[in-house]
């Protein structure tokens, strides 16, 4: 079946330090994959996204690259700010086994903490 | 702006009790999909509508569990006999037809059964 594997956090930074949260994933056929963020006390959103294999996703300084050869999407950012503290969820869009529709698969989520 | 809507955002009740949300999503969104989410977990899928048709349902969600999309636009999630292990929070999404992944959340309906 479908599954995304995220780093464990909480990842804990300094302001303007360098970010990776790594992501790799199993999936059917040619997923799409996500990056969605939640900041605290509001809803999931979109951040960033790739269709196909070496598709770039940016988004507010974040980026993240559609690696098929390792299965991967990590997201990185150059100088985290206090305001991206959030948690980080990695997600592919794909065929669910065997019912021919397609869905939305999370992973767990890394929570990051930016420090001042 | 109106987002995709959740009423109640906090529910607590007593085991064996029924529970009913509600969510509102975009106005031109034709899909609609429900997930839950508990602590330290990322969402996970329940089902989700293609206008009033719903065209998918998961294996977690148990016979206790119905949703409906009665005329297309707001959706209704039940949870009847409630049990712990039902505590969680319940998301519902909105995309367009071709949003091929991109949904828009909204803040959830926290259940807490004692």
């Amino acid at each position: 079946g479908n599954s995304v594997t995220q780093m464990e956090g909480p990842v804990t930074l300094s302001e303007e330090a360098f970010l990776t949260i790594n992501c790799t994933y199993t999936a059917t056929g040619y997923p799409s994959l996500f990056w969605y963020v939640q900041y605290p006390g509001e809803g999931l959103q979109l951040l960033l996204k790739a269709t196909k294999a070496d598709d770039k996703g940016s988004n507010k300084g974040f980026e993240a690259t559609y690696r098929k050869e390792t299965t991967s999407f990590h997201l990185e950012k150059g100088s985290v700010q206090v305001s991206d503290s959030a948690v980080y969820f990695c997600a592919l869009f794909a065929l669910r086994g065997d019912t021919g529709r397609r869905a939305l698969t999370f992973g767990s989520g890394t929570r990051l903490q930016v420090q001042p | 702006d109106t987002g995709v809507s959740q009423n109640p955002r906090h529910k607590i009740t007593k085991r064996g009790q029924n529970v009913t949300f509600r969510c509102d999503p975009i106005s031109e969104h034709n899909r609609l999909y429900w997930y839950r989410q508990t602590l330290g977990q990322g969402p996970e899928f329940l089902t989700y509508f293609q206008n009033e048709a719903q065209l998918e349902k998961s294996r977690l969600l148990s016979d206790r569990f119905s949703a409906e999309r009665p005329k297309g636009s707001f959706s209704t999630l039940e949870i009847q006999r409630t049990e712990q292990g039902d505590s969680a929070m319940y998301l519902c999404a909105s995309s367009p037809t071709r949003g091929a992944g991109e949904l828009f959340f909204g803040e959830g309906s926290r259940l807490t059964v004692l």
